[in-house]
């Protein structure tokens, strides 16, 4: 099946700063989702991007299907931004399932 | 409802014990979905039913686990004689339809064994 792997795995900011989070993944996709789970645990969809670009306010992501990797930006970051990204990637198959990537954790600091 | 919506949102159970997790997914959603979430093994996932039938029950872990899905919308995973390695949460997600929609997830059920 297919491989995603998320970096960094650890990431600590300063609120306002800029930062870049990115998703390899080792098949064509379907679909490629990116989440935050915040410290409550509640998955919160971001993005729906298996190609392209998208902004929502101070997010973006580009998934570029080609070279099989997507990059989720987050700019003047905020403490609520805390929490886990997730990326998932779904390349075909009966089940439709979404493969996850282990995750990054970000930490921003006031 | 607005989002997909699971209870209990907590479980607490003594070792040995059944339980039972439902999912209600988004009104119109045909497909729905199940993952577990632990701390050593990440994101996972379960089964996949596309109205009520699972046509791949490859993903859950042992024999002791089943889910079900009836009337094309509320569906119920029990897990029988609960073990510590189940402690996890448990997400649901539907979708409007298979082959690549956007998947919406449910807040989770965390369940602890005793």
């Amino acid at each position: 099946g297919i491989q995603v792997e998320q970096s960094p795995p650890d990431l600590i900011l300063q609120e306002g700063a800029n930062s870049t989070l990115r998703c390899n993944f080792s098949d064509s996709v379907n679909n490629l989702q990116w989440f935050h789970q915040n410290p409550w645990g509640q998955l919160i969809n971001l993005f729906y991007i298996p190609s392209g670009t998208k902004q929502n306010g101070r997010l973006s992501a580009t998934t570029v299907a080609t070279e099989r990797y997507s990059l989720l930006y987050i700019s003047s970051s905020q403490t609520t931004d805390s929490g886990v990204y997730f990326c998932a990637a779904y390349s075909g198959g009966s089940n439709y399932k979404l493969t996850f990537g282990k995750g990054t954790l970000l930490t921003v600091n006031p | 409802g607005a989002g997909v919506s699971q209870s209990p949102s907590n479980k607490v159970t003594e070792k040995g014990k059944d339980v039972e997790l439902r999912c209600d997914p988004i009104s119109g959603h045909t497909a729905l979905y199940w993952y577990r979430q632990s701390l050593g093994q990440g994101l996972e996932f379960l089964i996949y039913f596309q109205g009520n039938s699972a046509p791949d029950k490859s993903g859950l872990p042992s024999d002791r686990f089943s889910a079900e899905r009836t009337g094309g919308s509320v569906s119920t995973l029990t897990i029988q004689r609960t073990q510590q390695e189940d402690s996890a949460v448990y997400l649901c997600a539907s979708s409007k339809g298979g082959g690549g929609q956007p998947q919406h997830f449910g807040d989770g059920t965390r369940l602890s064994i005793l």
